[in-house]
């Protein structure tokens, strides 16, 4: 099986842009499409992109997401940073035997 | 509206069984592929199995393998997660979660499974 990596954590003032970044261990990140979570305390997970770089209808345009197939990476870029984006972020992908999640990264907006 | 509905979480002791059910609605179920996917207290997120949307095949996650049976009713719109030999490591809240294009989209509110003596 295969791993996704992200940074623990990040920080931002309001306004500006972050970029949360995914490395896969093994295994192409372009091949298997990747999604990305967001999760509020005390809240189920809620899709903000899905197949590298769609937005689900109602996720605002702030939200992008993208791959670097020469680090084998995925990142999800939130500009325009609002207080309300503060939660933890979860990359997801798959392969033929599993679906694996990144660790997640707690996005403070301060 | 996609709507997925957890129950079936409770208080159990380790090496006991527990059923989890997932009554889904707003969508065609027969078609998709779904997940159970748990997040123990504090900690991130993590797969446990996935059904095919005829169950013609099962996976699982390697902890899960021989202990955590999937299944599914087309005809009743739900989804189940026999969990035996439970561990105190088990303890998490779990979600149901629709699939699509290899990762869930829409997920439940998710319903909190508690091993312990």
């Amino acid at each position: 099986n295969f791993m996704l990596t992200q940074p623990h954590s990040v920080s931002e003032s309001p306004g500006k842009t972050v970029t949360i970044s995914c490395t896969r261990s093994s295994g192409s990140i372009v091949g298997n499409n990747v999604q990305w979570y967001q999760q509020r305390p005390g809240r189920a997970p809620t899709t903000v992109i899905f197949e590298h770089n769609q937005r689900p209808s109602g996720v605002p345009d702030r939200f992008s997401g993208s791959i670097d197939i020469s680090s084998n990476s995925a990142s999800l870029t939130i500009a325009g940073l609002k207080t309300e984006d503060e939660a933890d972020y979860f990359c997801q992908s798959f392969d033929s035997t599993s679906r694996v999640f990144g660790g997640g990264t707690k996005l403070t907006v301060l | 509206e996609v709507l997925l509905e957890e129950s079936g979480g409770g208080l159990v002791k380790p090496g006991g069984s527990l059923r989890l059910s997932c009554a889904a609605s707003g969508f065609t179920f027969s078609s998709y592929n779904m997940n159970w996917v748990r997040q123990a207290p504090g900690k991130g997120l993590e797969w446990v199995s996935l059904i095919s949307s005829s169950s013609s095949y099962m996976l699982y996650a390697d902890s899960m393998k021989g202990r955590f049976i999937i299944s599914r009713d087309n005809a009743k719109n739900s989804l189940y997660l026999q969990m035996n030999s439970l561990r105190v490591d088990d303890t998490a809240v779990y979600y149901c979660a629709r699939e699509r294009a290899g990762g869930p989209d829409f997920w439940g509110q998710g319903t909190l499974v508690t091993v312990s003596s």
